[in-house]
């Protein structure tokens, strides 16, 4: 596709209950990244995919939240048990590559509200 | 630890004038890169322009500049004849490694710019 592309692109949910975010990355883009943005404040990385792999998943917040990637092209991200403090807008990036200068693309993101 | 700071959480500029938006970084890496995105009140996050730690000049693109002085760890964006269309929150980020071999963006707080007529 021309962009990246995200869904649903607004999500309300219940406490408690799981979601499953979606991000479709642009076509050939090695590298997926998950951000969250809450309400006026910056961008918080959650993970990583250097193609279908995520070595490094520290910045997911905590064991309710997990994420995949398969053939190297669509992502999810799932959260379990969701949170008052889950709501914000998720928000995906891909990169044609994982060298320096290679800028993300984002997604529109999913905005989560749990109620 | 890396880190990127906006000191300036809004600015105001007048059509037609330039502005200038602070980012200082925070790195013992000799090789990374900085970003500026900007983020209209839609959501999305649009690429700007981008610095190359090793770039002898400074990224020009458009009415967008960097002015990247390395030795005083700051790269701050300049935008020149300043539009409407321009108020946005602006966002620096900083290429930084990460465990096994990849990197990300770590992004400032940003700095919402509003354009005056």
């Amino acid at each position: 596709g021309a962009g990246v592309s995200q869904s649903p692109s607004n999500k309300v949910t219940e406490k408690g209950k799981d979601v499953e975010l979606r991000c479709d990355p642009i076509s050939g883009h090695t590298a997926l990244y998950w951000y969250r943005q809450r309400l006026g404040q910056g961008l918080e990385f959650l993970i990583y995919f250097q193609g279908n792999s995520a070595p490094d998943k520290s910045g997911l917040p905590s064991d309710r939240f997990s994420a995949e990637r398969t053939g190297e092209s669509v992502s999810t991200l799932t959260i379990q048990r969701t949170q008052q403090e889950d709501s914000a807008v998720y928000l995906c990036a891909s990169s044609l590559t994982m060298d320096s200068d290679s800028p993300l693309h984002f997604g529109n993101g999913t905005r989560l509200t749990v109620t | 630890a890396q880190k990127i700071t906006q000191t300036q959480p809004g600015m105001f500029v007048q059509e037609k004038e330039a502005v200038t938006l602070d980012c200082t970084y925070d790195t013992s890496d000799p090789s990374y890169g900085l970003f500026w995105y900007k983020q209209p009140s839609s959501g999305e996050m649009i690429f700007l322009i981008y610095q190359g730690s090793y770039d002898q000049q400074n990224a020009t693109e458009g009415r967008y500049s960097l002015n990247f002085q390395k030795a005083r760890k700051s790269a701050n964006l300049v935008i020149s004849a300043s539009q409407l269309g321009d108020s946005a929150m602006y966002f620096c980020a900083m290429r930084e490694r990460v465990t096994g071999g990849g990197n990300k963006l770590t992004f400032g707080t940003g700095t919402q710019l509003k354009v005056e007529l």
